[in-house]
């Protein structure tokens, strides 16, 4: 079936480790995202890409890190330099920026930090 | 600065009655407005999209409305069931060089009670 795979589900990290998410899609879309959400609060974009070898730092980039080395994938690292990492990341692609399609999205990845 | 308010922020009904969400925009120019269904956990699933010409638009139980000129949205649930326990996010889509950029609300918490 054609969809959004995040992998893992659930993650724990110490403090000072990095660590790196995993998104694939293979509904053949052009523009992937990654959001953060923290409970009461809205989506927050972190990074998003339009094409492969391009990605556009969102609202809260500080302390992420992405590549879009293939069209399906676009890992997303959460390294030290991310002050508060504990929440739920959300993987989402799009068929481009260009066209106002709907946002998929894949289950979602919680990172805890212990 | 783009922003989307959803009213109320959690609401706890009893099983077969109906309930109204609200959504109100400051995104400009607008694109389109969709509401998103969130269970607990997973990512958010598109339950209907409206454009600025459209007023109202149905999918099963719900119903979406659109007043462009207030700027305001509701989801309408009919019959509420026990399945319908999640967080609906409303997300406002406007347009900058060529690129929609969508605009998260908080979300609705909503419980259903037998």
């Amino acid at each position: 079936d054609g969809g959004i795979t995040q992998s893992p589900k659930y993650l724990f990290r110490k403090e000072g480790q990095n660590v790196t998410l995993s998104c694939e899609q293979n509904l053949n879309h052009d523009a992937m995202y990654w959001y953060r959400q923290d409970p009461g609060q809205g989506l927050r974009l972190i990074y998003y890409s339009q094409i492969v070898n391009d990605f556009q730092k969102g609202d809260i980039a500080e302390g992420y890190s992405v590549s879009r080395e293939k069209k399906e994938s676009f890992p997303l690292t959460v390294t030290s330099a991310q002050k508060n990492p504990t929440a739920f990341y959300l993987c989402a692609s799009n068929p481009g920026l260009g066209n106002p399609g709907e946002l998929f999205f894949g289950e979602g990845s919680r990172l805890t930090v212990l | 600065k783009n922003q989307v308010e959803q009213s109320p922020q959690s609401l706890i009904i009893l099983e077969g009655k109906n309930c109204t969400l609200q959504c109100n925009y400051t995104v400009s120019p607008f694109s389109n407005l969709r509401w998103y269904k969130q269970d607990t956990g997973r990512g958010p699933v598109s339950l209907t999209i409206m454009t600025f010409s459209e007023n109202t638009k149905s999918n099963g139980r719900y119903t979406a409305t659109l007043d462009a000129d207030t700027k305001q949205s509701s989801l309408h649930i009919t019959a509420s069931q026990l399945s319908d326990s999640a967080s609906y996010i409303c997300v406002v889509s406007g347009t900058s060089g060529g690129s929609y950029i969508p605009t998260f609300g908080r979300g609705t918490s909503l419980i259903v009670h037998p």
